[in-house]
C-alpha cells in the first residue's frame, strides 16, 4: 500500500516570503503521479500542481514549484512571494499510474501573515 | 460545464437515523470518489467508482456505509443508523480516465450527528 507523510502539521510565513512544505511517500511503483492540493477555509479542494514520476523536470505553476526527488521519495512544494490568499490546508497526494486511486497525506496548515 | 456538486451542503441528523448524501460529478467523468474528512484532519478514502462499478470499497468504515452510482452519473453515499463519530465533511471528487488524472472536488457535505 502507498502511504503519504506530511511531517509539518502547521507552518507560517510572512507575506511576500518563500515557504517550503514537505512530503514523503512510500511506494514500490515506478510510474505514478504526485499532487499538491489546497483547501482554503471555504473547504473547496483545489489542485495546485501535478508531477509525473517519469518526468525529471520539476513542475512549476506560477509561484508554485516542486522539488521532486524520486530516489528519496520526496516531493516538496515551494510557494514563492506568499500571498494572504495562500492561507489554507495543503495536502500532498499520490496516485499509481493506471490505478486512479488517490491517497492523501494528513495535510499541513499554512498561515500567511501580513 | 459545471463542476462537481454535492447536496445537501449541510445535514444535521439525530443519532440512529439514516442519511443520504448526493454527488453530481462533472459530465463525462468516469471515475468518482468519496472521501471523509473529520474536523481538522486529512482525507480518508471511502470508495472509488469506475463507471458504476466499485473496484475498491476497502475504505468503507463499516457495513452501515454503502454507496451506489447510476451509470457514469450521480452517486449516493448512504449511512444507516448514524453515530456521532460519523460527523464529518464528506467530499466527492470526479476525474476523467483519459488525459490527466486530476481529481476535481465538490464543496462537500457537512454531516453533524447529534
Amino acid at each position: 500500500a502507498q502511504t503519504v507523510t506530511q511531517s509539518q502539521p502547521e507552518m507560517s510565513v510572512q507575506e511576500a516570503e518563500t515557504v517550503t512544505l514537505s512530503c514523503t511517500y512510500d511506494t514500490s511503483e515506478n510510474n505514478y503521479y504526485l499532487f499538491w492540493y489546497k483547501q482554503p477555509p471555504s473547504r473547496q479542494m483545489i489542485l495546485v500542481i501535478r508531477q509525473e514520476a517519469y518526468k525529471q523536470q520539476n513542475a512549476t505553476e506560477n509561484r508554485f514549484s516542486v522539488n521532486f526527488q524520486k530516489a528519496a521519495k520526496s516531493f516538496s512544494l515551494k510557494i514563492s512571494d506568499s500571498q494572504l490568499g495562500d492561507t489554507a490546508m495543503y495536502f500532498c497526494a499520490f496516485m499509481k499510474h493506471g490505478n486512479n486511486d488517490m491517497r492523501f497525506g494528513a495535510g499541513t496548515r499554512l498561515t500567511v501573515k501580513p | 460545464g459545471a463542476g462537481v456538486s454535492q447536496s445537501p451542503s449541510n445535514k444535521v441528523t439525530e443519532k440512529g437515523k439514516d442519511v443520504e448524501l448526493r454527488c453530481d460529478p462533472i459530465s463525462g467523468h468516469t471515475a468518482l470518489y468519496w472521501y471523509r474528512q473529520r474536523l481538522g484532519q486529512g482525507l480518508e478514502f471511502l470508495i472509488y467508482f469506475q463507471g458504476n462499478s466499485a473496484p475498491d470499497k476497502s475504505g468503507l468504515p463499516s457495513d452501515r456505509f454503502s454507496a451506489e452510482r447510476t451509470g457514469e452519473s450521480v452517486s449516493t453515499l448512504t449511512i444507516q443508523r448514524t453515530q456521532q463519530e460519523d460527523s464529518a465533511v464528506y467530499l466527492c471528487a470526479s476525474s476523467s480516465l483519459t488525459g490527466h488524472p486530476d481529481l476535481y472536488f465538490g464543496p462537500g457535505t457537512r454531516l453533524t450527528v447529534t
